[in-house]
């Protein structure tokens, strides 16, 4: 079965502090990470995907294949890139696996 | 259309009640996903659709929820003799045949009362 595990629900940082939101995936093939986030009162979007290998708003996200993991990273918080982050995973020709989320919350 | 469209925005209905929920996708996004997302519990996946077929019922939480897709494009989701625990938003998605890029609507939220 594809499981999706984001540990924390929330995450507070100060503004300039570096972020890591975690995601860890339960999946026997090679699957496809992604990340979306939902600003407050918009929708949710495709943030990054892991075979872009590309930073989107100064974040990026290595898939570990080892530890089975896709961490979600910037070096320096902005109170903007407070949001509802949530990690998901393609398995297959199965439809888009979710973690239950975190809510990261920036702090001036 | 330029997005994906989901309506009413807002629904309120009293329990017992039968209620349907609307999904205008992409034009030309073949593929199409409806789920469901409540305070703790994150996204949780229902039904999905490629063309007007639907692959996966799976998700679907009891055989009071149903949905149909016609044409190739606009799909509703109906929750029959509603219950307060089927209260939560809506969200309909959007893609290309086995893309993970979805797109999706801004979502009908539920108050079942």
């Amino acid at each position: 079965a594809q499981r999706v595990t984001q540990p924390e629900k929330l995450l507070s940082v100060f503004k300039g502090a570096p972020v890591e939101l975690k995601c860890n995936y339960s999946y026997s093939g090679s699957p496809e990470l992604f990340w979306y986030v939902q600003y407050s009162r918009q929708r949710l979007q495709l943030l990054l995907r892991h075979i872009s290998r590309e930073s989107i708003k100064g974040f990026t996200a290595d898939l570990n294949k080892g530890e089975t993991s896709f961490h979600l990273k910037k070096p320096f918080a902005q109170e903007e890139d407070s949001a509802m982050y949530y990690c998901a995973l393609i398995g297959g020709n199965t439809p888009l696996v979710f973690g239950k989320g975190t809510r990261l919350s920036v702090i001036a | 259309g330029a997005g994906v469209s989901q309506s009413p925005s807002n629904k309120v209905t009293e329990k017992g009640k039968d209620v349907e929920l609307r999904c205008d996708p992409i034009s030309g996004h073949t593929a199409l996903y409806w789920y469901r997302q409540s305070l703790g519990q994150g996204l949780e996946f229902l039904i999905y659709f490629q063309g007007n077929s639907a692959p996966d019922k799976s998700g679907l939480p009891s055989d009071r929820f149903s949905a149909e897709r016609t044409g190739g494009s606009v799909s509703t989701l109906t929750i029959q003799r509603t219950q307060q625990e089927d209260s939560a938003v809506y969200l309909c998605a959007s893609s290309l045949p086995k893309a993970g890029g979805y797109t999706f609507g801004s979502g009908t939220r539920l108050t079942v009362v």
